[in-house]
């Protein structure tokens, strides 16, 4: 069973600009979750999507947005990026929230 | 509402016990357990749910306290790959997992 997938794995981007990263769960799962990941918060909870829904979202600005596709693909959108952007976002996936997750290698993000 | 862990970090030798706990100042559904290494993904540990019902595979024992909202990992006879950051992610009930700052573990021979 192939695990989480999550492309691209480094980014480079400068402030301003706009990124988006797409996260492939685990076969079957519905489940998504989006982390960000910095050395001095731990790990913060972005949203959980779930058929195609967003069923919650953390403290995070509107710049932060994402979406679920029909086949559980979950992409995430951040616009106008700032240097403090700068972190390792990860995905998780699971059956159904609540359930063990299963993590993704995330994707590292640089904003120059 | 972030949970409070603690310790931030410890050092043990091979074969000697650590608890980890994790504080919230809200009531609790659920918590879950994870272990991130360096440079890789967290990986599942535990999950402990309202009621004392426990989900988990490793040799790693945990508990729950509804009353003093929080919870415990115990680590006995720890092992060299035992070493990593662990964080716990109360669930207050949505779907959401608040997780801590992570307690970094190091086992030294």
């Amino acid at each position: 069973k192939a695990g989480v997938t999550q492309t691209p794995r480094y980014l480079i981007k400068t402030r301003g600009q706009q990124v988006t990263l797409s996260c492939s769960p685990i076969s079957g799962h519905r489940s998504v979750s989006w982390y960000q990941q910095t050395p001095g918060q731990g790990l913060q909870f972005l949203f959980e999507y779930f058929s195609e829904t967003q069923r919650n979202k953390g403290n995070f600005p509107g710049r932060f947005s994402g979406r679920q596709f029909s086949n559980s693909r979950s992409e995430m959108n951040v616009s106008t990026l700032e240097l403090g952007d700068s972190a390792l976002y990860l995905c998780a996936s699971s059956l159904e929230f609540g359930n063990e997750q299963f993590f993704g290698p995330g994707t590292r993000l640089t904003v120059l | 509402q972030q949970p409070v862990q603690s310790p931030q970090a410890v050092i043990l030798r091979e074969g000697e016990d650590a608890v980890i706990n994790c504080s919230s100042s809200k009531a609790l559904y659920s918590v879950h357990w994870y272990r991130q290494k360096h440079g890789e993904a967290p990986v599942f540990l535990m999950i402990l749910l309202k009621g004392g019902e426990q989900k988990g595979h490793e040799k790693i024992s945990a508990s729950f306290n509804e009353k003093k909202q929080q919870s415990s990992l115990y680590l006995t006879a720890s092992q060299l790959s035992y070493s990593g950051t662990y964080f716990c992610g109360p669930n207050f009930g949505n779907e959401k997992l608040t997780f801590g700052t992570g307690t970094r573990l190091t086992i030294i021979p």
